[in-house]
């Protein structure tokens, strides 16, 4: 399994939103609605945001959304505010009891 | 209050083995998927393991197939990960996670809804 693809930087002014992309094939990605995305601050764990592409766990700001079209999941964060600063990782399940993180990508606030 | 606590790490030689645990409290054990994650220095989240809440599916990533071997013990609420032939590669923080759902079968709910604070095994001579 390969690593699903995220772009490496993202960034935003306060306030406007940005999108993360994640790429795999159809074998994850595409497959499944089973595609989750974390976010993690330096030197913490990753916390979840968003599960089965679009559902926002309890307590997540419903400034994140998520979707996905084809092999292509995407998240979207509107109102950008100074703590969305952090990585972001999607990741997919792949069948036969394997998962897939995408590379990660770093958003900044600028 | 849902609480995951990793041990075992630290720094082995190359070809060595490890044993990481991971103790688990606040939720019911056995009604869950367990994972194990891990972030190598400055780089990016890397699925490892996962194991379901009967040890009756249990799946691997390519880069640790054959060379590590996850188990959990019910009784105990414990998880573990047995890694041999360790490569310094293989150095990471090692996190253990809490599956959403009891099975891969399962057509939903498939996140990683809680996380351990990791586990940091270094390898190298």
């Amino acid at each position: 399994q390969s690593a699903l693809t995220q772009p490496a930087s993202v960034s935003g002014s306060p306030g406007q939103s940005i999108t993360i992309s994640c790429t795999g094939t159809s074998s994850d990605v595409g497959a499944y609605n089973l595609v989750s995305w974390y976010q993690q601050h330096p030197g913490k764990a990753p916390k979840v945001m968003i599960y089965e592409g679009s559902q926002r766990p309890s307590g997540v700001s419903n400034r994140f959304s998520g979707s996905k079209s084809g092999n292509t999941a995407s998240l979207t964060i509107s109102g950008l505010q100074a703590e969305d600063e952090a990585d972001y990782y999607c990741c997919s399940y792949a069948g036969s009891s394997v998962y897939v993180f995408g590379t990660g990508t770093k958003v900044t606030v600028i | 209050e849902v609480q995951l606590v990793e041990s075992g790490g630290g720094l082995i030689q190359p070809g060595r083995s490890l044993r990481l645990s991971c103790a688990a409290s606040g939720f019911t054990f056995d009604n869950y998927a367990m994972h194990w994650v891990r972030q190598a220095p400055g780089k990016g989240l890397e699925w490892v393991s996962g194991i379901s809440w009967n040890s009756g599916s249990i799946g691997y990533a390519g880069s640790v197939m054959g060379r590590f071997t996850i188990s959990r013990d019910n009784a105990k609420n414990s998880l573990n990960l047995q890694m041999n032939s360790l490569r310094p590669d293989d150095t990471a923080l090692y996190y253990c996670a809490k599956g959403a759902v009891g099975d891969f079968w399962a057509s939903y709910r498939h996140e990683f809804d809680f996380w351990g604070q990791g586990a940091l095994v270094t390898v190298s001579s």
